[in-house]
């Protein structure tokens, strides 16, 4: 158990809804990243929050968006589902920005 | 923009024998390297990461890698490997971004498969 938590572990719904990830990091930690996981692209970075400010975006599409809240826990939107978004996403936490980052279980999405 | 190539897709091996698990990067002036193992339904858990000093990097359940800068290589090696090791494994690679975090880009993964 990384003591990274992720919810929910599992989201069925449908093309062009709006859905929320929930990520709580471990305790004492500032920095949130999020990852997406598919078939087609492999484990790709999407964005990375530290102490609620964003500081670093990969490939994150414009229908996604995530925030990082005072609380620490961080949430990523993800808005206007197509099938193609149908993946496994990870988010992961670490003290600083750059200590060793610990994963959560993942939320496993599927887009019908 | 780096990238990693990770040279078999799958690992087959007998328990008790060695595996090593291969992994490139596109070269650049200075990299940082990770290893990363993920059980099934689980998340990744950092196995062992080349920062700098010593190419040789010892890691978790005996697990150790050599970072090769002329062949821009840091390839995973295990001497005695045991069913529990069944597991995909990821190499990555991070350039510091302008923000100063470790951002990394993965390999597709290596699915080691331990037969007993």
């Amino acid at each position: 158990d990384s003591g990274v938590t992720q919810t929910p572990k599992h989201l069925i719904t449908a093309t062009g809804q709006r859905v929320t990830l929930r990520c709580s990091p471990r305790s004492g930690d500032l920095s949130v990243y999020w990852y997406q996981q598919s078939l087609d692209q492999g484990l790709q970075f999407l964005i990375q929050y530290y102490n609620g400010e964003e500081r670093a975006k990969g490939n994150i599409l414009e229908r996604f968006s995530a925030q990082q809240f005072p609380d620490l826990h961080s949430e990523l939107n993800l808005s206007s589902l197509e099938l193609g978004d149908s993946a496994l996403y990870f988010c992961a936490s670490s003290r600083g920005i750059q200590e060793t980052q610990y994963f959560g279980p993942g939320t496993r999405l599927l887009v019908l | 923009a780096q990238s990693v190539t990770q040279l078999d897709s799958q690992v087959p091996v007998f328990e008790e024998a060695p595996v090593e698990l291969r992994c490139n990067y596109s070269s650049s002036v200075s990299v940082y390297l990770f290893w990363y193992v993920q059980y099934p339904n689980q998340g990744l858990q950092l196995l062992l990461k080349y920062l700098s000093g010593s190419t040789l990097v010892k890691g978790i359940n005996g697990f150790e890698a050599e970072f090769n800068k002329s062949q821009t290589s840091f390839h995973l090696r295990k001497p005695s490997v045991h069913i529990s090791d069944t597991a995909e494994y990821f190499c990555a690679v991070s350039d510091r971004a302008s923000g100063g975090s470790y951002i990394p880009t993965f390999g597709r993964g290596t699915s080691l498969i331990v037969h007993p």
